[in-house]
């Protein structure tokens, strides 16, 4: 199966500033995903990545606070704009495999203060 | 709204025991049901799938039962071992297509005692 990794796995980030996390996968992929998972709780769809066209977003989120980049079919990056201390989650990335499976990468845990 | 749930938050058991995890959907256009393990500081893990024309899928070790009836789905593990122990979440995705949305349940954690 695809390896995916993520970069930076965590970081201690001030209010106010932005962070660009990185996701790699060894293979090329159609789709690659964002999700959110608030601590103690369960994984959450911030938006779709396509490769050459726009991120879909889901209810709740906007391009403006999570900007998303998706250059090619290996590579993904999500940024989270003008942080607060309720964005601190761990952000993880995600994309199916052909056989339907979603895999995920380890995450980044991003404590904001 | 349509959700996936657990009825159990967390889950102790003892070393060999088997376990059982339960969750609840309520969108009976779910095509398609995964469960994952996450281990702390770690992504999830797929553990098991299942489509909705089945009703018993068996692993190593893992069944992953769906009943459709009653819109349940359960992960049994067999010979629980320490190793086990982790935040165990079911998910479903609607779409009949390759690509769907994935929703996910809110977990239950399971701690297994040597």
């Amino acid at each position: 199966s695809a390896v995916i990794s993520q970069k930076p796995s965590r970081d201690i980030c001030q209010r106010g500033t932005s962070l660009t996390i990185q996701c790699q996968v060894d293979s090329q992929v159609t789709m690659m995903f964002w999700y959110r998972q608030q601590p103690g709780q369960s994984l959450t769809l911030i938006a779709t990545a396509n490769q050459g066209s726009e991120a879909t977003y889901e209810s709740g989120f906007v391009i403006d606070k999570f900007p998303i980049s998706r250059p090619n079919l290996t590579f993904s990056t999500l940024t989270v704009s003008n942080m607060s201390p309720e964005d601190s989650s761990i952000y993880l990335c995600s994309f199916f495999a052909s056989t339907d499976t979603q895999y995920f990468g380890p995450g980044t845990r991003l404590t904001v203060l | 709204g349509e959700s996936v749930g657990l009825h159990l938050p967390t889950l102790s058991v003892q070393e060999g025991d088997n376990s059982i995890i339960n969750c609840a959907y309520s969108n009976s256009a779910s095509d398609y049901f995964i469960w994952y393990k996450q281990e702390s500081g770690k992504g999830p893990q797929f553990i098991i799938d299942i489509r909705s024309n089945m009703d018993k899928r068996q692993g190593q070790r893992v069944t992953v039962l769906l009943n459709k009836t009653v819109k349940h789905l359960s992960l049994q593990i067999a010979a629980t071992q320490p190793g086990d122990s982790a935040v165990y979440f079911c998910a479903e995705k609607r779409g009949g297509t390759s690509y769907g949305k994935l929703t996910f349940g809110q977990g239950t954690i399971l701690t297994v005692h040597p």
